[in-house]
This record gives structure tokens, sequence and C-alpha cells, in this order.
């Protein structure tokens, strides 16, 4: 099955303890990008890459890191988790060329205390 | 940067009646429009999208209509269904499609 795969989909966590979201796709994407969402803010982006080692700040890049070391791959990084940070996270991946579908994972929900 | 808004936040109709859901956004050089519903608890996906070089287009009870020179599209859904119920996103793409720029969302209830 063609799916995005978010883990972990829950977590809560303290201040400035690093943390990795990791995000996995099976359909050979070549761009994925992560979105945090926020109640009245909608979906905001964070970082979005459009292939192995080429990644681009979104709308909402600061307290983030990203790398694109295998096309499948798109992890999230978290070097030092503040309350501010406390969200819903969406990866999506799309092809490059042709339709530019999103495809959605299922969310991460990060606390951070 | 771009900016997107989205009205109305909430929006309440009676089962078969019609929908509609507006946006605005700023950048000119926007050129492309999906909208994606997200029903509660789960993830976006894409109902409907139009291209910068297109009007209007339609799928089944969806329609999506662009005005690029008032820098407006619009949502529309006939007959509506208690399924039709979830918060839509409009959104607004540029640099190639990279990069995406959400509205605020707007919370549907459809009441049988």
């Amino acid at each position: 099955e063609a799916q995005v795969t978010q883990n972990p989909r829950y977590l809560i966590t303290v201040t400035g303890k690093k943390l990795t979201v990791t995000c996995s796709q099976n359909m050979n994407h070549e761009y994925m990008s992560w979105y945090r969402q926020d109640p009245g803010l909608g979906l905001r982006q964070i970082y979005y890459s459009m292939n192995v080692e080429v990644t681009d700040k979104g709308d909402v890049p600061e307290g983030y890191k990203v790398s694109r070391k295998e096309k499948r791959n798109f992890p999230l990084i978290l070097e030092s988790p503040s309350p501010n940070q406390t969200s819903l996270y969406f990866c999506a991946s799309k092809r490059s060329s042709g339709a530019n579908v999103l495809t959605f994972g299922a969310g991460s929900r990060l606390t951070v205390l | 940067g771009e900016n997107v808004e989205q009205h109305p936040s909430t929006l309440s109709v009676q089962e078969g009646d019609s929908a509609v859901i507006k946006c605005t956004y700023s950048d000119s050089a926007s050129n492309y429009f999906p909208w994606y519903k997200q029903e509660l608890g789960k993830r976006p996906q894409l109902i409907i999208d139009i291209r910068s070089n297109v009007g209007e287009k339609k799928d089944q009870r969806i329609a999506v209509t662009l005005n690029k020179t008032a820098k407006h599209f619009s949502l529309h859904i006939t007959e509506t269904q208690p399924e039709d119920s979830a918060v839509y996103f409009c959104a607004a793409s540029i640099n190639n499609f990279n990069k995406f720029y959400f509205g605020s969302g707007t919370k549907l209830n459809v009441k049988p």
C-alpha cells in the first residue's frame, strides 16, 4: 500500500531534550515536506526537499532541522524543543513532475512541557 | 511571502444545501490552488485543485473557481451530505509547486 509513515504518532517530552520525528514514503516520490498544524493557523510549511541532499526552508523553519540522505526518508529534528513547538506535525510527499497531489502521513502529535 | 486568507472559519448548512468557502491570496506568482479535506483525527486529503491557467474545474458535486485578477478562489459543494462534514483547507503554491501556503481552515458541519 502506497503510504507515508510517521513515527512516533504521539510524544510528550520536556524542554531541551532533542527529538527526531521520522518520515518514510514508499512511493519513490522525489519531493517531501513537513508541516505543523495549529488551531486557527492551518498548516504551515516547515521545510521541504526536492530530492536527496536538497532541502529548503518553508514558512516556519526556526527551531527545526531536516536531512534527506535517502530518497524515502525525511526526518524532522528538534535539537532543543520548546513549548511553542507543541503542535500536530504532518509529513507529506509528492512527485516532482506531473500531478502535485500531496500525500500526507497520519500526523505526529508532539507536546513539549 | 504569500498570505492566504480563508473564510468563513465555520460553516453550518442543512443536508442538501450548497456550501461555499472562499480564499484570497496575495502573491500574483501563485499558480496552483489545491483544496484539502481533513476529517476529524485524520490526515488532509486532496479533493480538487486548479491551476492558474484555468478559471473553473468541476468534479461531481465539487467545483473550484479562480479569479486571478481579484486573487481569490472558491470551493463550491452542492447537495451537501453529512459525510461532507470536515475541515477544508485551501492552499496556494509558488516556486514550481514546492512551497505551499495554506489557509486557516473552514469547519463545515452538514446537519442531517
